[in-house]
């Protein structure tokens, strides 16, 4: 029973525009949401994280946004680079321990 | 700092042969996991060790073993590989009362 989801595989998205890459997840006992970057054929790497007692973190030009009510969040990338095509994964704890995974999202930048 | 590194970097396996996979990390974290990832499907927690001297199951253990050698050296072993288990494996660590986890670069196994 996946209990994180990425509904969308992939995104396509111009240089210099906005990317939004969506995330549900079920269990409403989740307290911390990362995202994960990664490219082909290296190990993901963090990328940004929020604790479920805030509703927006913001890193330089990624901010990710966490709507409890709706067991919702979402990573913004503003503005997208060429760099920034990679595939995107988000991820939930319950404590400081396993992640559940994401299955995903391709994010294209096309110039 | 290597970070997480891990060997080999790619296998290839006939059915009903075995191996390691081996994983170590310069971070001195407690905490060591293995992963496999699969198209469409995310990451999915096989084996994982909260402390030197302790392993747990995670989501998909069936057909793997693990060693936590020291606090460094965590080893995932497949003793009898079977098609299904072809995937990219990968080893991450994390820091004491730290969220994120750090991974390895990945080793990518086949099983004819």
């Amino acid at each position: 029973d996946q209990q994180v989801k990425q509904n969308s595989p992939s995104l396509s998205v111009q240089e210099g525009r906005i990317s939004i890459l969506n995330c549900d997840y079920t269990n409403s006992m989740f307290d911390y949401f990362l995202w994960y970057k990664k490219y082909p054929a290296e190990g993901p790497t963090f990328l940004i994280s929020i604790s479920s007692i805030k509703d927006k973190n913001e890193d330089g030009r990624f901010t990710v946004f966490l709507n409890k009510s709706a067991k919702h969040l979402s990573l913004h990338i503003v503005p997208s680079q060429p760099g920034d095509s990679a595939v995107y994964f988000c991820a939930a704890t319950l404590g400081w321990g396993k992640l559940q995974f994401g299955a995903g999202t391709q994010v294209v930048v096309t110039p | 700092n290597a970070g997480v590194t891990q060997t080999p970097k790619f296998q290839v396996l006939k059915t009903g042969q075995s191996m390691t996979l081996q994983c170590a990390q310069d971070m001195n974290h407690n905490s060591m996991y293995w992963y496999r990832q699969d198209p469409g499907m995310g990451l999915r927690l096989i084996y994982y060790s909260a402390s030197e001297g302790t392993t747990d199951k995670g989501e998909v253990p069936n057909g793997y073993n693990v060693s936590r050698l020291n606090k460094r050296e965590f080893s995932l072993r497949l003793e009898s590989a079977a098609p299904s288990q072809t995937s990219v494996y990968f080893c991450a660590s994390r820091a004491p009362r730290a969220y994120e986890q750090y991974f390895g670069p990945g080793t990518r196994l086949t099983v004819t």
